[in-house]
This record gives C-alpha cells, structure tokens and sequence, in this order.
C-alpha cells in the first residue's frame, strides 16, 4: 500500500540555519507529494506540492523537488526563521482513487531558536 | 470563506459515554473528511463524503463510529461507548471538488476518555 516515512524529530536549529527534513514514499502509481505544516494552536495547512517527477514546488521560502528515482520528497530551506518552528508533514495522494484521500507520515517537529 | 470550524474544541468525557463532534466545511465544499491523530503520529483517515454520501471508510472506524452529513453541508461524527483509546484529536477537512487535492484542515476537537 501507499505510505509516507519522515525522518524523526524534534529537529533543533538556529536561526538563520539551513533546514532539510527528509521524506521518503511507497507507492503503486504515480502520486502527487505535499508537506503540511501545522503551526501551534492551528489546523494543517497546505505548505507546498508536486504533482509529478521533477516538479518542484515551493513556498515561504522552503523547497521540496519529487524524486521519482529516490522516491523521496525532502524539504528544504535555506535560513530558517523563528516562526517556521512547527510540526511539518509529508504527505501523498494517489490521483488514481476517487477519494483524492491523503495519506500521512508521522510528523517532524521543528524548533528554530533565536 | 471563514474556514474550517470545528465544535468542541475539547471533549473531556468518562470511559462508556458516547459523545458528538460537529464539523462545517468552507461553504460549497463538495468534500468532507474526518481523520484522527494521536500524540507523535500524523493524521490518520476514518471516513469522507461527497455532498451527503459517505463513499469511503477506514478500517480504523469501528462500529462504535458513526458519522454523518444529512444535507451535504455540516457533518457530524458520534463515538459510541467511548473507550481511553478513542483518546485523539479528531480533525475535519474539506476540499472543493475532486482533483482538487488541497484539504482545509479544522484545528480539530481534542477528546480525552477517563
């Protein structure tokens, strides 16, 4: 089945520091990838998303490029700030179902210290 | 557009009582979803609907779950007989039409069980 694996946290940066928090997928068909971000106190949100092999798709300064021969989807950005700490997910749907369904990986909590 | 609202925020109930989470989706969404997340672990889908039919549900919701959407506007979702497992954020999400794999998350209904 579809799954999403996302490297542990908490993830502990300094201001200004360069960010990746890895991600990697299983999958049968071709899914688009996504990184949520939810923010203390508030819902998920939609971060970025690609749709097929290569795109790249970007927001707020962070960065996540769809590696279909690694399947992986790693997010990046170059100077963290202290309101992007927060709890970020990877995330995969199969364009192929009906439900457009998104399947989750665990998280990955992100502290930015001044 | 006024977001995804989720009623109540938190839930404290006793181990045996059933309890009711309601949900109103960004108006004209055709799609609603329910997930669940406990602690250190990403959303987990239960069940979603297209207007009011409920096309899909997860092995997770057993048959003390049962949700809802009369009208193809809010949704409800009832646990019956609730045990300290049920013990969860439960989180509503929405999206405008299939294809459209961007989901509105809630902030959600926090429950816990005694």
């Amino acid at each position: 089945g579809n799954s999403v694996t996302q490297m542990e946290g908490p993830v502990t940066l300094s201001e200004e520091a360069f960010l990746t928090i890895n991600c990697t997928y299983t999958a049968t068909g071709y899914p688009s990838l996504f990184w949520y971000v939810q923010y203390p106190g508030e819902g998920l949100q939609l971060l970025l998303k690609a749709t097929k092999a290569d795109d790249k798709g970007s927001n707020k300064g962070f960065e996540a490029t769809y590696r279909k021969e690694t399947t992986s989807f790693h997010l990046e950005k170059g100077s963290v700030q202290v309101s992007d700490s927060a709890v970020y997910f990877c995330a995969l749907s199969d364009p192929m179902n009906r439900d457009d369904k998104i399947i989750f990986g665990k998280g990955t909590r992100l502290h930015i210290l001044p | 557009d006024t977001g995804v609202s989720q009623d109540p925020r938190h839930k404290i109930t006793k181990r045996g009582q059933n309890v009711t989470f309601r949900c109103d989706p960004i108006s004209e969404h055709n799609r609603l979803y329910w997930y669940r997340q406990t602690l250190g672990q990403g959303p987990e889908f239960l069940t979603y609907f297209q207007n009011e039919a409920q096309l899909e549900k997860s092995r997770l919701l057993s048959d003390r779950f049962s949700a809802e959407r009369p009208k193809g506007s809010f949704s409800t979702l009832e646990i019956q007989r609730t045990e300290q497992g049920d013990s969860a954020m439960y989180l509503c999400a929405s999206s405008p039409t299939r294809g459209n794999e961007k989901l509105f998350f809630g902030s959600g209904t926090q429950l816990s069980v005694l």
